[in-house]
Parts: structure tokens; C-alpha cells; sequence
């Protein structure tokens, strides 16, 4: 497809599990950027990567989460000892410029932690 | 205080209707802005980029007063497929790159 994809859209975890969600930008993009968008609020910055290097990551909420895209193409956000908090959906965006707001999302991974 | 204000809303407007949403950033060193739009469940779509000399398509016109730190979004003959979040982004210099940042979005109902 041409947009950006993610998988699953869909994750029920339990509490203490690993979860891992991967994001395919669209082919050529540069950047990419992942987002936590809790039910009625706005997306949350967690991490961006130009390429394969992640330059910034202070938006990550602990050191439970990681992310990398190792080959500047596809990315993964994992999560490790899930907590009930995690439960949100987590969007990914990329765009074919940098220092751009102009921002193609994923129709996101939805995560519930029980 | 958060970058990115935005009155969460909800503004319930009758079709036709003009409608006006405002949003504050916190830094003045924010280097660019646009609206988003959010349907429910769905994910963010670029609505339009927001100029100092302002800038309008079709019914949508985006201003922003840099000395203020406001950027605004109006609306007019609304229709009912206006209906949706309406996010505030802002573009923000930082030591690694860049950072975009969204506001928590105004919902806006439009009924018949």
C-alpha cells in the first residue's frame, strides 16, 4: 500500500508482558516519528529517527520503551513489563522531509493492558 | 505549562455556522504550525499549514500572531462532515533535530 502501515492494530496485553509494534513508512521517507495518543487527548511525542538514527527520544516515558528502525526503513517501539498506563494507541507518522509538520500517520496500534 | 494549549471543546455549532479555534504555544522559538484534523478512531490528516500572513483554503483560513503566540482556525459554512478534532501542531527546534508537537485538540460538532 502507500501509506503508512502498522501492525498489530490491535494488542491486549497482559500486565508484566512485552509487547512490540511495528511501523512500515511510506518507501522513500526519511523521517518517522512515533506518538501516544491517550483516549481523549491530543498525540504525545515519544521518539523520532531521521533514517536509521534516532535523534531524539525524550518523549519516552521510561526505560521501558525502546524503538529502533536499524536499516531507516521499517520500525519497531517495544515495550517491556507492560503497565495498565501503556494502555493508549500509539501512532506512527513518517514524512519525506526533514524539519517538516507535515506528517503521514498510521491508523495506529491500539494497546490494552489488563 | 503545556507548549501547546488548545480549548478541548466541545464546540456544538449549527450547519452554516462560522466557528473560531484558538491554540497557544509556550515557546517563542516555535519555527512553524498547522492544524490537523482527527476523526474519531481514526488517525491525524494535515489540514493546512499556518503562515504569519495567514492563509485560507476554501472555507478554512489559518492566522498566526507570532507576538502573541497564538495561532487560530476558522471555519465557516460549516458542514456536518466538519465534524472532528481539531489539533494544533507546533514545530520546535531542538539540540537533536526538531520535535512536533500537538496540542490535546477541540472537538467540534456540527449538527443539522
Amino acid at each position: 500500500g502507500a501509506g503508512v502501515s502498522q501492525s498489530p492494530r490491535y494488542k491486549v496485553a497482559k500486565r508484566g508482558q512485552d509487547v512490540a509494534l511495528r511501523c512500515d513508512p511510506i518507501s522513500g521517507h526519511v523521517s518517522l516519528f512515533w506518538y501516544q495518543q491517550a483516549l481523549g487527548q491530543g498525540p504525545e511525542f515519544l521518539t523520532y529517527f531521521q533514517n536509521e538514527a534516532q535523534l531524539d527520544k525524550s518523549g519516552l516515558p521510561s526505560d521501558r520503551f525502546f524503538a529502533e528502525r536499524p536499516e531507516g526503513s521499517v520500525s519497531t517501539l517495544k515495550i517491556q513489563r507492560t503497565q495498565q498506563e501503556d494502555s493508549a494507541v500509539y501512532l506512527c507518522a513518517s514524512s519525506p522531509r526533514d524539519r517538516t509538520g507535515e506528517l503521514f500517520f498510521g491508523e495506529g496500534s491500539r494497546l490494552t493492558v489488563l | 505549562r503545556k507548549e501547546v494549549e488548545q480549548d478541548p471543546g466541545p464546540f456544538n455549532v449549527p450547519e452554516g455556522a462560522t466557528v473560531a479555534f484558538n491554540c497557544t504555544y509556550s515557546n517563542s522559538a516555535s519555527q512553524s504550525f498547522f492544524w490537523y484534523r482527527q476523526d474519531c478512531r481514526k488517525e491525524p490528516k494535515l489540514l493546512m499549514s499556518v503562515y504569519s500572513s495567514g492563509n485560507e483554503d476554501g472555507r478554512f483560513t489559518a492566522q498566526l500572531n507570532r507576538a502573541s503566540q497564538y495561532i487560530s482556525l476558522l471555519i465557516r459554512d460549516s458542514k456536518l462532515s466538519d465534524s472532528a478534532t481539531y489539533l494544533c501542531v507546533v514545530i520546535l527546534g531542538t539540540a537533536g533535530g526538531f520535535k512536533t508537537i500537538f496540542g490535546a485538540g477541540t472537538r467540534l460538532f456540527v449538527k443539522a
